[in-house]
């Protein structure tokens, strides 16, 4: 029973346009929500978070929205860049609930064409 | 900075073996978290500390054992193998329970054969 799903395994984007990762949770007590960016034989590297109090959140070329009635959250990637081709992790975490275990999904892998 | 360190990087282990993984990090971080990765399966919790000496169960916890003796250190424990125990496998650290980003070692891929 998977809490956090990232339904899209693989994505190519042309170089320069914009990339949107969803991801979708069954769990309406996550309240932090969070991307993070894995390289092959590299350990997962954070990119940017939200809370649920946030339905947006902005960080350079990175935006992450969160639709809370949905259970659905998007990162926004503008523009696409080659260094940007990498698996993206989204997870999710209970503050409110003291049970901050950081629960992932499995992954979207984004391509970037030249 | 070291960050999240984990030794080893890479082991081959025969079915039944033992061995223990050892992740260390210098941040001075309560939390500390044991992950495996498998194609298509994402990042899975095996154990999970919050503090020196507590240890708790995540999503996938049977096969492992795990201690945190000192704050720094998290040791994740194979007592006999098993091929499913086959996987890349990843520590992670983060400061508390109100700063829930992780920080991740560099990964240790283990084949049991």
């Amino acid at each position: 029973d998977q809490q956090v799903k990232q339904n899209s395994p693989s994505l190519s984007v042309q170089e320069g346009r914009i990339s949107i990762l969803n991801c979708d949770y069954t769990n309406s007590m996550f309240d932090y929500f969070l991307w993070y960016k894995k390289y092959p034989a590299e350990g997962p590297t954070f990119l940017i978070s939200i809370s649920s109090i946030k339905d947006k959140n902005e960080d350079g070329r990175f935006t992450v929205f969160l639709n809370k009635s949905a259970k659905h959250l998007s990162l926004h990637i503008v523009p696409s860049q080659p260094g940007d081709s990498a698996v993206y992790f989204c997870a999710a975490s209970k503050i409110r609930l003291r049970d901050d275990k950081i629960i992932f999904g499995k992954g979207t892998r984004l391509h970037i064409l030249p | 900075n070291a960050g999240v360190t984990q030794t080893p990087k890479f082991r081959v282990l025969k079915t039944g073996q033992s061995m223990t993984l050892l992740c260390a990090q210098d941040m001075n971080h309560e939390y500390m978290y044991w992950y495996r990765q498998d194609p298509g399966m994402g990042l899975r919790l095996i154990h999970y500390s919050v503090g020196e000496g507590t240890t708790a169960k995540g999503e996938v916890p049977d096969g492992y054992n795990v201690s945190r003796l000192k704050k720094q250190n998290f040791l994740l424990g194979l007592e006999s193998a098993a091929p499913s125990q086959t996987s890349v496998y990843f520590c992670a650290s983060s400061l508390a329970e109100w700063n829930t980003e992780a920080f991740f070692g560099q990964g240790t891929r283990l084949t049991v054969v």
